[in-house]
């Protein structure tokens, strides 16, 4: 158990829709990241927080869109959902910014789009 | 930018034998390698990483990779496979420090390893 919980951890939806993903981190860690992992991409770096602040945008697209509270858990918002984003989204936690690069990953959300 | 590769989609070995999973890097200065594994329906689990030091790093499950610089490779090694090994295997170079206080890991494609009875 890596301390990281993902909700939901399945979620089936349909086109245009939108969903909304949740991660609590590692108790203490003030960074998350989140990735999304698919067949044909592998493992994609979505974006970066790191106490309440984005930090670093990868790959991710403008329909999709993150927060992290002052209690720190973040949340990932997909919308206007495609097939194509039919994924499984990971969070991942870590105490700094990432320099050590150890991430302590959750089980993930996988997400269909019919 | 940093990659990495791993030229094999799939290593199939036998229960009791050595297995290697390959994994090379592209970096613009000294690289920070890691790699990490992923059973079925869970997530990713870190096992080991290289920043520094001896070529031979130790890792968790009794796994270790050895850094080659000459080659630019950081293939992860295990001296005897077992069934509970079968799992994908990712490789990841840690990124450039990018502004802000962040640093990001790029992932290799992964190698499926299954360990065959």
């Amino acid at each position: 158990d890596s301390g990281v919980t993902q909700t939901p951890k399945h979620l089936i939806t349909a086109t245009g829709q939108r969903v909304t993903l949740r991660c609590s981190p590692r108790s203490g860690d003030l960074s998350v990241y989140w990735y999304q992992q698919s067949l044909d991409q592998g493992l994609q770096f979505l974006i970066h927080y790191y106490n309440g602040e984005e930090r670093a945008k990868g790959n991710i697209l403008e329909r999709f869109s993150a927060q992290q509270f002052p209690d720190l858990h973040s949340e990932l918002n997909l919308s206007s959902l495609e097939l194509g984003d039919s994924a499984l989204y990971f969070c991942a936690s870590s105490a700094t910014g990432g320099r050590t690069g150890e991430l302590f990953f959750g089980e993930g959300s996988r997400l269909t789009v019919l | 930018a940093q990659s990495v590769a791993q030229p094999e989609d799939q290593v199939n070995v036998a229960e009791g034998n050595p297995l290697t999973v390959k994994c090379t890097y592209s970096v613009s200065g000294n690289p920070y390698l890691f790699w990490y594994v992923q059973y079925p329906n869970r997530g990713l689990q870190f096992l080991l990483k290289y920043i520094t030091g001896d070529n031979l790093v130790k890792g968790s499950y009794g796994f270790e990779a050895e850094f080659n610089k000459s080659q630019t490779s950081f293939h992860l090694k295990k001296p005897s496979a077992l069934v509970s090994d079968s799992a994908l295997y990712f490789c990841a170079v840690r990124d450039s420090y990018s502004g802000a206080g962040s640093y990001q890991l790029t992932f290799g494609k992964g190698t499926k390893l299954s360990v065959i009875p």
